[in-house]
């Protein structure tokens, strides 16, 4: 049982470049979500998927993308990458949204130069 | 909309001293209330829950109560170690809105000298 897995765990980008996070879940878990994390921001959502098939805007999805490709996988788009883009960024699960206890994975350290 | 507040840190302490951080939140019914905890360089994990009021949640030591009179969660333990430098998140999920998005804090970093 892995939980939360993500891929990959550290990036490199220039400016303009393109990439997808990957997210898979192994809990059977309906909803699951993006964050970002910096440095004295705490975690701000970018996108969620409450169940298969349903996708919805958080706090900053501007120059992301998401698609909630089955139950498992949930992946995350940069199409043209900025500096303001370096973060982490974490993937969560749950699997009662609104009740149930949040499962995250390792993380992954983007850096855009 | 929902709101979480926690203390500021960085808390340092010595080991084996006593440890608060608190939480506060603002949110309509009956919402749950969780402290995760995220070592250096990992994603945030489950320390503890509490889904009603007055219920207290406890793990590895820690403790925290859910009080709906003072909309307060605070985190406690009696005697911290080294290995309990991290970063504290309190946050909620549900309340009389049922959102599904959860609501945290901005963290708490808790470093324990030796």
């Amino acid at each position: 049982n892995a939980g939360v897995t993500q891929t990959p765990k550290f990036q490199v980008l220039k400016t303009g470049q393109s990439m997808t996070l990957q997210c898979a879940q192994d809990m059977n878990h309906n909803s699951m979500y993006w964050y970002r994390q910096d440095p004295g921001m705490g975690l701000r959502l970018i996108y969620y998927s409450a169940s298969e098939g349903t996708t919805d805007k958080g706090e900053v999805p501007n120059g992301y993308n998401v698609s909630r490709l089955n139950k498992r996988e949930f992946s995350l788009r940069l199409e043209s990458a900025a500096p303001s883009q370096t973060s982490v960024y974490f993937c969560a699960s749950t699997g009662l949204a609104g009740v149930e206890t949040q499962y995250f994975g390792p993380g992954t350290r983007l850096l855009v130069l | 909309g929902n709101s979480v507040t926690q203390m500021e840190g960085p808390v340092t302490l010595s080991e084996e001293a006593f440890l608060t951080i608190n939480c506060t939140y603002t949110a309509t019914g009956y919402p749950s209330l969780f402290w995760y905890v995220q070592y250096p360089g990992e994603g945030l994990q489950l320390l503890l829950k509490a889904t009603k009021a007055d219920d207290k949640g406890s793990n590895k030591g820690f403790e925290a109560t859910y009080r709906k009179e003072t909309t307060s969660f605070h985190l406690e333990k009696g005697s911290v170690q080294v290995s309990d430098s991290a970063v504290y998140f309190c946050a909620l999920t549900g309340g009389a809105g049922g959102s599904y998005i959860p609501t945290f804090g901005r963290g708490t970093s808790l470093i324990v000298h030796p």
